[in-house]
């Protein structure tokens, strides 16, 4: 079965720093796109970062200087390490693999999400 | 703000079919892709491609597109289908982005 389990929210004070784990199982994380996508609370989806198989990374501008993506090829899981956080950026973190043709992209599967609260 | 632009709230009577749409520039190079999400649980893919249904998505779900426009059609919706909708495609910078979701209540 194909899965990702995130790991790793939690309170954090403004300025703090958190990493998040996506432990992926039925695929590997090193051949494939890996993004990362936060909903803050009660609002919609916002792309935050994404690597893809050949390393390459990307962020959304609202992390850009903040956030890490990276993965452990041997672990098999994704990361995010957080840095320099702030009030908005109190969301749920999902992992999510991308897959498709350049044309047609979708995220399949997701993960449950890992909860992310910055505050004082 | 999003670059796909989505209605914020669609009804629908039990039964009925309704058309949930989402505009944007990028939708005339990219297919979009759609996603149910319930309260309290992660997004689930139910369209993607030019009209693909994952498995054990059910065949009153159907996708299309015009022009900058993407459609997801739920024909005969049923209570279960009362959720919040999001598409999903490409930015100008070739990242992703999701459009700024659909609530779709079922009367």
């Amino acid at each position: 079965e194909v899965q990702l389990v995130e790991t790793g929210g939690g309170l954090i004070q403004p300025g703090g720093s958190l990493r998040l784990s996506c432990a992926a199982s039925g695929f590997t994380v090193s051949s494939n796109y890996m993004s990362w996508v936060r909903q803050a609370p009660g609002k919609g989806l916002e792309w935050v970062s994404v690597i893809y198989s050949g390393g390459s990374t990307y962020y959304a501008d609202s992390v850009k200087g903040r956030f890490t993506i990276s993965r452990d090829n041997s672990k098999n899981t994704l990361y995010l390490q957080m840095n320099s956080l702030r009030a908005e950026d109190t969301a749920v973190y999902y992992c999510a693999r991308e897959v498709g043709d350049g044309i047609a992209n979708w995220f399949d599967p997701w993960g449950q999400g890992t909860l992310v609260t910055v505050s004082s | 703000s999003s670059e796909l632009t989505q209605d914020p709230a669609v009804s629908v009577a039990l039964g009925q079919t309704v058309r949930i749409t989402c505009q944007g520039d990028s939708l005339r190079s990219y297919y979009a892709s759609w996603y149910q999400q319930k309260p309290g649980q992660a997004p689930v893919l139910v369209i993607y491609g030019k009209n693909n249904r994952p498995s054990g998505i059910p065949d009153r779900f159907s996708g299309s597109s015009s022009g900058n426009t993407a459609s997801l059609t739920i024909t005969g919706a049923q209570a279960e289908d009362e959720a919040d909708y999001y598409c999903n495609s490409r930015d100008s910078s070739g990242n992703p982005v999701f459009g700024g979701g659909t609530k779709l209540t079922v009367l």
